[in-house]
């Protein structure tokens, strides 16, 4: 099946650091979202970008598709982006049968 | 609803008792995902139903493992004979029907079977 790797696995940042954040992942893919788990386990959607960039606020997107990776920029970080990101591609085929690369725990200190 | 809710957002069960997970997924969302979450991993896919219909129920650990939506909205995730390693968070998710909509999800139970 496919696979899925993040980078770095842990990154601890003081407020107002930028980052990026890396997916790889082992076959062509038409579906790839990104995920923010916060410390109290709620999953919050913060892409979904199968190809190209997206920009939402201090985070932005992009996906290299034809290159099978993807990044994640968080920009002037504060503590609330504490959590673990992870992003997510589908099992087989299309659709949001997900398997999710290893995740990136973030620690975002004063 | 505005999001996914599910219930009860804590379980503990003894060894062998039988458990019912129940989501609900936002309003007109078509597909419906269930999937557990070990602690420190990733969220691994259980099942999955498109309105009713189970399409999907390949990621079920065993057979004391089921799943049903019976009217297309709501769910029940139903463990059988619970045992240790079905200690985990269970995740519900839903979005719009198709393969280009952003999947959405609830808060989870977290189960402990002593």
């Amino acid at each position: 099946g496919i696979q899925v790797e993040q980078s770095p696995p842990d990154l601890i940042l003081q407020e107002g650091a930028n980052s990026t954040l890396r997916c790889n992942f082992s076959d062509s893919v038409n579906n790839l979202q990104w995920f923010h788990q916060n410390p109290w386990g709620q999953l919050i959607n913060l892409f979904y970008i199968p190809s190209g960039t997206k920009q939402n606020g201090r985070l932005s997107a992009t996906t290299v598709a034809t290159e099978r990776y993807s990044l994640l920029y968080i920009s002037s970080s504060q503590t609330t982006d504490s959590g673990v990101y992870f992003c997510a591609v589908p099992l087989t085929g299309g659709g949001n049968k997900l398997t999710f690369g290893t995740g990136t725990q973030l620690k975002v200190e004063l | 609803g505005a999001g996914v809710s599910q219930s009860p957002r804590y379980k503990v069960a003894k060894r062998g008792q039988d458990v019912a997970l129940r989501c609900d997924p936002i309003s007109g969302h078509v597909s419906l995902f269930w999937y557990q979450q070990a602690l420190g991993q990733g969220p691994e896919f259980l099942t999955y139903f498109q309105n009713e219909a189970q399409l999907d129920k390949s990621g079920l650990p065993s057979d004391r493992f089921f799943a049903e939506r019976p009217e297309g909205s709501v769910s029940t995730l139903k463990i059988q004979r619970t045992q240790q390693e079905d200690s985990a968070v269970y995740l519900c998710a839903s979005s719009l029907v198709g393969d280009n909509e952003k999947l959405f999800f609830g808060s989870g139970t977290q189960l402990s079977v002593l």
